[in-house]
C-alpha cells in the first residue's frame, strides 16, 4: 500500500536555528497537508497545499513557517528560528482527490525537539 | 467554524467489556466527512473509519462499528470485545467537503483525543 513518507523520525535543534523537515507524499496524490501536535495534545492543521501553492492555513501557520514542493515529489515544511514552543510531532499528509473515496494518508510523524 | 468535542478524557477498560468513545461536532456546512484515527504509544495516526454527511448509515466493521446522527450532531465510535492492543489516544475528525478553487481545501479539524487504556 502506498505510503507518505517523513523524514527524519526525531531532530533535535537549538533554538534559534532552522530546520527543514521532510515529506515525500502519495504520487499522485494532489493535496498537501502540515499537521502540528504538540505533546499530549490534539492534532491541529498547519497548511494545506494544492496546485503549487498554498491554499488554506491556520493562525499558527505564521512567517516564522514556509512550505515548498521543490521538485514534485518532496513536501517539505521550513521552521525559521525555531522556538521552544515549536517542540511538536509534525504530520504530512496528502490527499488524491475531492471525491470522498479519496481518503487522507498520513505520514508517520517526525518529532522535533527544540532546546 | 468547525469544532469537534470529545468529552471523555480517560477511559479504562478492562479487555472484553465493550467501550463507547463519544464525538460531538459543530459545522455550518452541508456537506461534511467525519473520521475517527487511533495514535498508539508508537505515535503515528491510524485512520480507522471514515463517514460521509450524507449517508447516516450505522455500519459494524469486525470489533468496530460507529453511530451518527446528524439530528444530534454526533458520531460515536464502539469498541466491541476490547483488547489490550486497542489502548491507545484516539482522535475524532471533521473535514469540510474539499472544494478545490473555492473556499475549503478539506483540513481536518480534530478532538482533544481520548486515552483509551484496556486492562488485560
Amino acid at each position: 500500500e502506498p505510503e507518505v513518507t517523513q523524514t527524519p523520525s526525531h531532530q533535535v535543534t537549538q533554538m534559534g536555528q532552522e530546520v527543514i523537515l521532510r515529506c515525500v507524499p502519495i504520487s499522485n496524490h494532489l493535496y498537501f497537508y502540515w499537521y502540528r501536535q504538540i505533546l499530549g495534545q490534539k492534532v491541529e492543521f498547519l497548511v494545506s497545499f494544492y496546485n503549487n501553492e498554498i491554499s488554506e492555513k491556520s493562525e499558527i501557520f505564521d512567517d516564522q513557517f514556509s512550505v515548498e514542493r521543490p521538485d514534485g515529489s518532496n513536501f517539505t515544511l521550513k521552521i525559521r528560528s525555531t522556538k521552544l514552543e515549536d517542540s511538536a510531532m509534525y504530520f504530512c499528509a496528502s490527499r488524491g482527490g475531492q471525491a470522498v473515496v479519496y481518503g487522507y494518508t498520513f505520514g508517520s510523524g517526525t518529532r522535533l525537539t527544540v532546546v | 467554524a468547525q469544532k469537534v468535542t470529545q468529552a471523555q478524557t480517560e477511559i479504562s477498560v478492562v479487555e472484553k467489556e465493550d467501550v463507547t468513545l463519544d464525538c460531538v461536532y459543530e459545522t455550518r456546512d452541508t456537506t461534511y466527512y467525519l473520521f475517527w484515527y487511533k495514535q498508539p504509544p508508537s505515535g503515528e495516526l491510524v485512520f480507522l473509519i471514515r463517514r460521509n454527511s450524507f449517508d447516516e448509515q450505522n455500519e459494524i466493521s469486525g470489533r468496530y462499528s460507529w453511530n451518527f446522527q446528524k439530528s444530534t450532531s454526533s458520531f460515536n465510535f464502539t469498541i466491541t470485545a476490547s483488547q489490550v492492543v486497542d489502548s491507545a489516544v484516539y482522535f475524532c475528525a471533521l473535514s469540510p467537503r474539499t472544494n478545490a478553487g473555492g473556499t475549503s481545501y478539506g483540513k481536518l479539524t480534530f478532538g482533544q483525543g481520548t486515552i483509551l487504556t484496556v486492562h488485560p
